[in-house]
C-alpha cells in the first residue's frame, strides 16, 4: 500500500512558537485528514478537508488541502505544552477507498 | 458514551502462544479495522471490515486473523505471535468506508512478544 511522506518527523519547538507540517502524496486525493495523538492514547481526528485548496481552521489549528489534491499543510499557531503529540496526516484517493496514514510528526513543546 | 473499546490494553506474551486483542464500539458503525503503528513507520493496516462476515486484508495482514460475527466486536487474533510483531495495534471505526466518513480510534494495545 502507499505511503504518504510526511515531515518533518520530529519538531522541538518553545512555546508560544508556531508549527508548520506537510504531507505529500505520488496520487491524487479526495479527502486529506489531520490526527493528534496524545500519548498513551489513540489517534484523533483534528480536520477534515474535503475540496482542494479548502483552508479550514479549528481554533490555533489550520490546515489546508492542496490545489494540487497531491498535498496538505497543517499550522499550528501560538504553540502551548498541551500540543506535545504525533500528529498525522491521512488521505483518501476515492470515495470508497481505504485511508493511507502518513509516518507522524512528534511535537515537544519546549515551555 | 461513543467509543472504540480494545482489550487488554498492555500485553507481554512469548514466542508462539495464541492471542487475541478484542475490539468494541457502541456507535453502530459498518466499518472496522486493525493497525499497527511503528516508530518510523505511521499506521498500518493489517486487516478491514466493510460489515459483518465481510473481512479483508489491508497492507500487513501476515500473521494475523480476524473475524467479524457481529457489527460490534472485531477481535484480532495472533495465532503464533512472533517477536516482529511486537508493536502498538489500534482499532477504529467508522459508519461507512466513505469519503465523508472519519475513523474513530480505540485507546491501543500495545504488545510485547519475546
Amino acid at each position: 500500500g502507499q505511503q504518504l511522506n510526511q515531515s518533518p518527523q520530529s519538531m522541538f519547538i518553545q512555546e508560544g512558537e508556531d508549527v508548520s507540517m506537510n504531507c505529500t502524496s505520488s496520487s491524487i486525493f479526495n479527502t486529506w485528514l489531520w490526527y493528534k495523538q496524545d500519548p498513551g492514547e489513540g489517534p484523533v481526528l483534528l480536520i477534515a478537508l474535503y475540496k482542494a485548496g479548502e483552508l479550514t481552521s479549528n481554533g490555533r489549528l489550520t490546515a489546508q488541502f492542496g490545489i494540487t489534491r497531491k498535498d496538505s499543510f497543517l499550522n499550528i499557531s501560538a504553540s502551548i505544552p498541551s500540543d506535545v503529540g504525533i500528529y498525522f496526516c491521512a488521505g483518501r484517493e476515492t470515495s470508497g477507498s481505504r485511508l493511507t496514514f502518513g509516518e507522524g510528526t512528534q511535537l515537544t513543546v519546549n515551555p | 458514551e461513543a467509543q472504540v473499546t480494545q482489550n487488554p490494553r498492555y500485553l507481554i506474551t512469548v514466542t508462539g502462544k495464541k492471542l487475541t486483542v478484542t475490539c468494541s464500539q457502541n456507535m453502530n458503525h459498518e466499518y472496522m479495522s486493525w493497525y499497527r503503528q511503528d516508530p518510523g513507520l505511521g499506521l498500518r493496516q493489517i486487516y478491514y471490515s466493510m460489515n459483518v462476515e465481510v473481512t479483508d486484508k489491508g497492507d500487513v495482514p501476515e500473521g494475523y486473523k480476524v473475524s467479524r460475527k457481529e457489527k460490534r466486536n472485531f477481535p484480532l487474533i495472533l495465532e503464533s505471535p512472533s517477536p516482529n510483531q511486537t508493536s502498538l495495534y489500534f482499532c477504529a471505526s467508522s459508519l461507512f468506508q466513505g469519503m465523508a466518513n472519519v475513523l474513530t480510534f480505540g485507546a491501543g494495545s500495545r504488545l510485547t512478544v519475546l
